[in-house]
């Protein structure tokens, strides 16, 4: 059983591009979250994708958007690239929203903005 | 609001050593707990979670942790440390059961470093 899957593994980008980061998630699961990791950083929540809306939302501007699609994968979308971007982003999954399910974590996305 | 501050971004310790990670929470709301790990280049890995149950939690890898209320503290701990247990650990809160629908809130994290 495949678990949490994200593409790429490493993207070089340039102030002021735009970025789509991928996530399937693990077999079973409907929720989608994605994380942003600075570097020596705890992971900071972004938002939450369910039935292909975005349920809950955490301090991130609206340059970082998202998308979930009928097969429950995600996209992560970062517009206006700002130095500060440059982080480790992460996609967990879990079968409910309701929130009493377990998180399970993806390997990451490494983003480095140049 | 919640918040997690562990002490300690480095920690080292001999192999075969007590392993103490240290992890203090604030919440308004009765608190979730959670320890994860990552190694390198890798996702987070969940160890163990406390969901109110019993205060004394164990996990994978001989981890436990003991969640004390009037210390706001959940410290992770392993009797015997081994070298494939140097990692990252996060220490998280979440005012749900799974840490899903609200998202998790996360730690600094800790690097544990094993010695020969």
């Amino acid at each position: 059983d495949a678990g949490v899957t994200q593409s790429p593994t490493h993207l070089i980008k340039t102030r002021g591009q735009q970025v789509t980061l991928r996530c399937s998630p693990k077999s079973g699961h409907d929720t989608v979250s994605w994380y942003q990791q600075a570097l020596g950083q705890g992971p900071q929540f972004i938002f939450q994708y369910y039935e292909e809306e975005e349920r809950q939302r955490g301090n991130f501007p609206d340059r970082f958007s998202g998308h979930q699609f009928p097969n429950y994968s995600s996209e992560l979308n970062v517009n206006a690239l700002l130095l500060g971007d440059s982080a480790l982003y992460l996609c967990a999954s879990s079968p409910t929203a309701s929130g009493y399910a377990e998180q399970y974590f993806g390997p990451g996305t490494r983003l480095t903005v140049t | 609001a919640q918040s997690v501050t562990q002490l300690g971004s480095h920690v080292s310790v001999s192999e075969g050593a007590l392993v103490l990670l240290r992890c203090n929470y604030s919440s308004s709301v009765p608190p979730y707990l959670f320890w994860y790990v990552q190694y390198p280049n890798q996702g987070l890995q969940l160890l163990l979670k406390y969901t109110s149950a019993a205060t004394l939690v164990k996990g994978i890898n001989g981890f436990e942790a003991e969640f004390k209320k009037s210390e706001t503290s959940f410290h992770l701990t392993k009797p015997s440390a081994h070298m494939s247990d140097a990692a990252e650990y996060f220490c998280a809160v979440s005012s749900l059961p799974g840490g899903g629908a609200d998202g998790l809130t996360f730690g600094k994290g800790t690097h544990l470093i094993i010695q020969p």
